[in-house]
């Protein structure tokens, strides 16, 4: 399984764009980059999942390099309902059960 | 409309007494999880399921027990043996080919 390394924490202002950035060395060929967000007492919510280049949905981008060991989250002019914790997963297509989440990064964003 | 429920959202109980909290999905997904949160930490995986009739211990399973009679429920068994069993617990569900995990919305157990 694939370790997942992020910031604690981070700290933003509204309408900046913030790029939160998770290493994960050792991923597989067939292991996709899912990105979380949790608000306090509820369960974490997806974001957006890539395999390779870049992904971009409604909410956010994800950036993936062609070596594909690290992958940047990009929240496009935050305001204050983005502070959160954001979780990395690292995870294959096949339906291996053991998923596990790393510590995660709590983003701060101040007025 | 699909999703996961968990039940009760809040749960209080005695030391010493087992409790169980329960997680329903309506997704059709193999996969299910259970996963406790502590205060200010990150999800730890307590059980996994990928399939009915079949379980794997995850990385913090002592003092919990689980099982997966039917594909739509997982429900969690907090023993008398875990020895500080307070925390907020995620149930989630995953369906096939990288799917997504999908969250219920938790619950919260004090034991006093």
């Amino acid at each position: 399984l694939a370790k997942t390394t992020q910031p604690i924490s981070m700290d933003s202002y509204e309408g900046q764009e913030v790029n939160i950035t998770c290493s994960h060395n050792n991923i597989a060929t067939n292991d996709y980059i899912t990105w979380y967000q949790q608000f306090p007492s509820q369960g974490p919510r997806f974001i957006i999942q890539g395999y390779k280049t870049k992904v971009t949905n409604e909410v956010a981008s994800l950036f993936i390099p062609a070596d594909r060991k690290s992958s940047t989250l990009s929240l496009p002019r935050v305001s204050l309902s983005d502070t959160a914790v954001y979780y990395c997963l690292v995870a294959n297509s096949s339906n291996t059960g053991k998923l596990i989440f790393g510590q995660g990064t709590t983003l701060q964003v101040k007025p | 409309d699909g999703g996961i429920t968990q039940s009760p959202k809040y749960l209080f109980r005695k030391e010493g007494q087992n409790v169980t909290l329960s997680c329903e999905q309506n997704l059709n997904h193999d996969a299910m999880y259970w996963y406790r949160q502590d205060p200010g930490q990150g999800l730890r995986l307590i059980y996994y399921s990928q399939i009915v009739n079949d379980f794997q211990k995850g990385d913090i399973a002592e003092g919990y027990s689980v099982s997966r009679e039917k594909k739509e429920s997982f429900p969690l068994t907090v023993t008398s043996a875990q020895k500080n069993p307070t925390a907020f617990y995620l149930c989630a569900s995953r369906g096939p080919g990288g799917d997504t995990q999908y969250f219920g919305p938790g619950t919260r157990l004090t034991v006093l």
